[in-house]
C-alpha cells in the first residue's frame, strides 16, 4: 500500500521559515494537499493541488510537489502555527495520511 | 456557512456495534461525495471511507472493510457510518468531512465536522 513519510517534529523561530516535508514514490506525479490541526481542534485545510491556498488562509503558507516529496512551507512563522500538519494524497482512488509532523515555534 | 454535525459517539463493549451520524449544513448535500476519516488518541489521521453523491459507490479502508457500512440520506441531509464487529483498535474521535472533487484528481477534504468519540472497551 502507498505511504506517505513525514518527520515527526519540526522547530522553528517565530519569524523564521518553517518547511515540513512530505515523502512518497513518485508524490509528485499525484496531488498533495496539507491540513493544520491544533490541539482539541478538527483539522483544516491549508493546502489543496500542491500549493493551492483556500479562502482565508494567510499568504505565508506555501506548498510545492516534486519528485518524491512535497513541502509545506510556512513563511515568517507565527506562534499561532504552532500545530500538527499532515499531507494527504490519493491512490488508486483511496485516501493516504502522513504521520503528520509537530510543528514548534520557539 | 458549511457545518457538520456528528453525533452517535460513545462506549461499547469488544464486538459490538454503534452508527454515527453527521447532518449537513449550508450547503447542496447531494452535490457532494463525503467521508468519514478517524483518529486514534494521540495519534494521526487515517480514512475510514468515502460515498458518492448519488450513494452508488463507496470505498472503504482496508482496516475497517466487511465491518463498517457507510450510507447516506440526500433527503435528510445526513451521512451515516455503521459500525459492526468493533475491536479496541477502533477507538478513536470518527470525523465527518466534505470532498471536493476536481478534475485530474484534484480531490481534498475542506470542511470537517468537530467529531464524535468511539470508545470500544469491556
Amino acid at each position: 500500500s502507498y505511504e506517505l513519510t513525514q518527520p515527526p517534529s519540526v522547530s522553528v523561530s517565530p519569524g523564521q521559515t518553517a518547511s515540513i516535508s512530505c515523502s512518497g514514490y513518485k508524490l509528485g506525479d499525484k496531488y498533495a494537499c496539507w491540513y493544520q490541526q491544533k490541539p482539541g481542534q478538527s483539522p483544516v485545510l491549508v493546502i489543496h493541488q500542491d500549493s493551492k491556498r483556500p479562502s482565508g488562509i494567510p499568504e505565508r503558507f506555501s506548498g510545492s510537489n516534486s519528485g518524491n516529496t512535497a513541502t509545506l512551507t510556512i513563511s515568517g512563522t507565527q506562534a499561532m502555527d504552532e500545530a500538527d500538519y499532515y499531507c494527504q494524497a490519493w491512490d488508486s482512488s483511496t485516501v493516504v495520511f502522513g504521520g503528520g509532523t509537530k510543528l514548534t515555534v520557539l | 456557512q458549511v457545518q457538520l454535525v456528528e453525533s452517535g459517539g460513545g462506549l461499547v463493549k469488544p464486538g459490538g456495534s454503534l452508527r454515527l451520524s453527521c447532518a449537513a449544513s449550508g450547503f447542496t448535500f447531494s452535490d457532494y461525495y463525503m467521508s468519514w476519516i478517524r483518529q486514534a488518541p494521540g495519534k494521526g489521521l487515517e480514512w475510514v471511507s468515502y460515498i458518492s453523491s448519488s450513494n452508488s459507490y463507496a470505498n472503504y479502508a482496508d482496516s475497517v472493510k466487511g465491518r463498517f457500512t457507510i450510507s447516506r440520506d440526500n433527503a435528510k441531509n445526513s451521512l451515516y457510518l455503521q459500525m459492526n464487529s468493533l475491536r479496541a483498535e477502533d477507538t478513536a474521535v470518527y470525523y465527518c468531512a466534505r470532498l471536493h472533487r476536481g478534475g485530474g484528481s484534484i480531490h481534498y477534504f475542506d470542511y470537517w465536522g468537530q467529531g464524535t468519540l468511539v470508545t470500544v472497551s469491556s
